[in-house]
């Protein structure tokens, strides 16, 4: 069975500076992997996805995310965190063989200082 | 134009009543989740139905209930409420069975008191 690790329950960065949101993932065959966005009150946004290919994938809203296979990892990283970047965030491991049901990590709840 | 809509939005009630739970989708898609998120914001899916025929159950108690009448809905029917069953309720839709993203509504967020 997948699973999925989020070390980092909570982050706190300062406005401007940069980020990396970590993700560690078990399975057993090639992974499709996610992360989403949950603002306060609202369901969750895809960010972005990795399917095959190029192992440094492009999001939305600036947001940028590296699959590395020899660590199990896919890290989320922004170059220049805004304070509208607060909120909580999911990394995500898919399950072709099981009805494209996904599996979530705990989340990381980001606070951005002013 | 809302994606994923969920009703109701808030959802309080007392231990022992009967729920349901709205969700329908006007992206075209043939597949339709449940997830439940604890208070601990802890996400597990909970079903899957594709061309309206379940697909995934999860170690889900029997009083839940999912009903797909099109591809478009999946509502989700509650009985006995139970104390345990707080939480926020997601409904999310994807096209297939594949490796596409899932799109999310808003939630319900279910107290019991």
């Amino acid at each position: 069975a997948q699973s999925v690790t989020q070390p980092d329950i909570h982050i706190t960065v300062s406005e401007g500076a940069s980020l990396e949101l970590r993700c560690n993932y078990s399975y057993g065959a090639t992974p499709y992997l996610f992360w989403y966005v949950q603002s306060p009150g609202q369901g969750l946004q895809l960010l972005l996805k990795y399917f095959s290919g190029d192992t440094l994938v492009q999001g939305i809203k600036g947001f940028e995310a590296e699959f590395k296979r020899s660590q199990s990892s896919f890290n989320l990283r922004k170059p220049s965190v805004h304070w509208s970047d607060a909120a909580e965030y999911f990394c995500a491991v898919g399950a072709l063989n099981a009805g494209n049901m996904l599996t979530f990590g705990g989340g990381t709840r980001l606070m951005v200082k002013p | 134009d809302t994606a994923v809509s969920q009703t109701p939005k808030y959802l309080v009630t007392q231990m022992g009543n009967d729920k349901s739970i709205k969700c329908e989708q006007n992206l075209g898609h043939d597949t339709m989740y449940w997830y439940k998120q604890d208070s601990k914001k802890f996400l597990k899916i909970m079903f899957s139905y594709n061309n309206k025929e379940l697909i995934i159950n999860e170690t889900v108690p029997n009083r839940f209930s999912p009903k797909s009448p099109d591809k478009a809905h999946l509502n989700l029917h509650i009985n006995s409420l139970e104390l345990g069953d707080s939480a926020v309720y997601f409904c999310a839709s994807s096209q297939g069975l594949s490796n596409q993203p899932q799109h999310f509504g808003d939630g319900t967020r279910l107290s019991i008191l």
